[in-house]
């Protein structure tokens, strides 16, 4: 069975850090992209950054570009999101998810996604 | 970035009933979209890809439609099991982006 189980999350201050992990197990975790996506309270959901299968290609939303980190260690299984300088509206649910190709030629899709890191940023 | 509406944001509903909701993006995004259904306090769960490809498991109830720029996400006999927020996603370009979501609700 495929289980992305994320932790690290937290209440932080402004401007502070903080490392999400996601340990991914049931597949071959060096053989997948993966994402980073958030969902503040009560809010729709905002795609925050991928890493190839190995770390070839990285992507980041604007809005997180230069504050956060996306990294894996294949070794370990474990995705990662290296947070600095952390905002208010960072303040969410942080999910990781599996990039997959469903069969289709050239497409791929999220089908797998950890129940989710709360990270709060406040003083 | 590509904006993906969904509309109704909204919608009361019946078991039994038929559902049919939108999500119009603001440039052609091909047959590049996908639909996930968020059930409270759940992760999102794929239900249907490449605009009206059923992703593994998932009953034929659930159905898409679309290209270019105007999709249709259907439920053709509505379960109360499918009380949920189902959300349209781009995938033709980076950065991938969401609509904001119709959730559906017992009427």
């Amino acid at each position: 069975e495929v289980q992305l189980v994320e932790s690290g999350g937290g209440l932080v201050q402004p401007g502070r850090s903080l490392k999400l992990s996601c340990v991914a197990s049931g597949f071959t975790f060096s053989n997948y992209g993966m994402n980073w996506i958030r969902q503040a309270p009560g809010k729709g959901l905002e795609w925050v950054a991928y890493i190839s299968s190995g770390s070839s290609y990285i992507y980041y939303a604007e809005t997180v570009k230069g504050r956060f980190t996306i990294s894996r260690d294949n070794a370990k299984n474990t995705l990662y999101l290296q947070m600095t300088s952390l905002r208010s509206e960072d303040t969410a649910l942080y999910y990781c998810a599996r990039r997959d190709y469903p069969g289709t030629p050239y497409y791929y899709v999220m089908d797998a996604w950890g129940q989710g890191a709360s990270v709060t940023v406040s003083s | 970035d590509i904006v993906m509406t969904q509309s109704p944001t909204s919608m009361s509903i019946s078991v039994g009933d038929r559902v049919t909701m939108n999500c119009k993006a603001s440039q052609n995004v091909g047959s590049n979209v996908d639909w996930y259904q968020q059930k409270t306090g759940q992760s999102p769960k794929l239900l249907i890809y490449k605009a009206s490809n059923r992703y593994t498991g998932v009953p034929d109830r659930f159905t898409g439609s679309g290209s270019g720029t105007d999709f249709t996400f259907t439920i053709s006999n509505m379960q109360a099991e499918d009380l949920a927020v189902y959300y349209c996603m781009q995938s033709n370009s980076y950065p991938p982006t969401f609509g904001g979501g119709t959730k559906l609700e017992l009427k």
